[in-house]
């Protein structure tokens, strides 16, 4: 299978700052096949990017995606209070889908 | 709008099994299929397994093969997951999500299963 493996586990940022998440992946991600979610605790994870670049509907512009193949990364570009949680990254190229262990995002 | 409402929580002794409904509405249910993903207290997200609500084909994560049954009923729009043998590290928030081409925009709001003796 396909391992994800997110960096940093934790990251320590104030808000108004740039957060820069990266997900490096053990084979090929398939057509730009990875999507990135965002996790609140007692919440269901909320998708945010798919297609490695495209924002999911509703998503505000500061989240952004980019990368292909192996390196992929999800920049923040102003932090809101709002956007301190978890982000997983998945990827759905290939069967079985996989997730990456999380980065959590917080208030520093 | 889209709604997947999931059944309850859950309290099993190890060795029991469970049977976890989801409830689509708001759009054609035999349109996407349905993925479960689990997730232990503080862990991360594990994807499960895929169901077809269109034919019933299935695709199972190997860790669970054997002990995991997908399926659907498209007259009530309710897609089931059961879990067999269950053991203290099936402990976990259970959800069902809408597989759009793999991506999971749609999700249900969780089934908490607790094994413990």
């Amino acid at each position: 299978e396909n391992v994800l493996t997110q960096s940093p586990g934790t990251l320590s940022l104030s808000p108004g700052e740039r957060a820069t998440l990266s997900c490096r992946a053990s084979q090929s991600v398939s057509s730009s096949s990875l999507a990135w979610y965002q996790q609140k605790p007692g919440q269901a994870p909320r998708l945010l990017i798919y297609g490695a670049s495209s924002r999911a509907t509703g998503i505000p512009d500061r989240f952004s995606g980019s990368g292909s193949g192996t390196d992929f990364t999800l920049t923040i570009s102003r932090l809101e209070p709002e956007d301190f949680a978890v982000y997983y990254c998945q990827q759905y190229g290939s069967s079985p889908g996989t997730f990456g262990q999380g980065t959590k995002l917080e208030i520093k | 709008q889209v709604q997947l409402v999931q059944s309850g929580a859950e309290v099993k002794k190890p060795g029991a099994s469970v049977k976890v409904s989801c409830k689509a509405s708001g759009y054609t249910f035999t349109s996407y299929g349905i993925s479960w993903v689990r997730q232990a207290p503080g862990q991360g997200l594990e994807w499960m397994g895929w169901l077809s609500t269109n034919n019933g084909n299935t695709n199972y994560a190997q860790k669970l093969q054997g002990r995991v049954t997908m399926t659907t009923d498209t007259s009530t729009s309710t897609a089931y997951m059961e879990l067999r043998s269950l053991r203290s590290d099936d402990t976990a928030v259970y959800y069902c999500v809408r597989s759009d081409s793999g991506t999971y925009f749609y999700w249900g709001q969780g089934t908490l299963l607790t094994v413990s003796s």
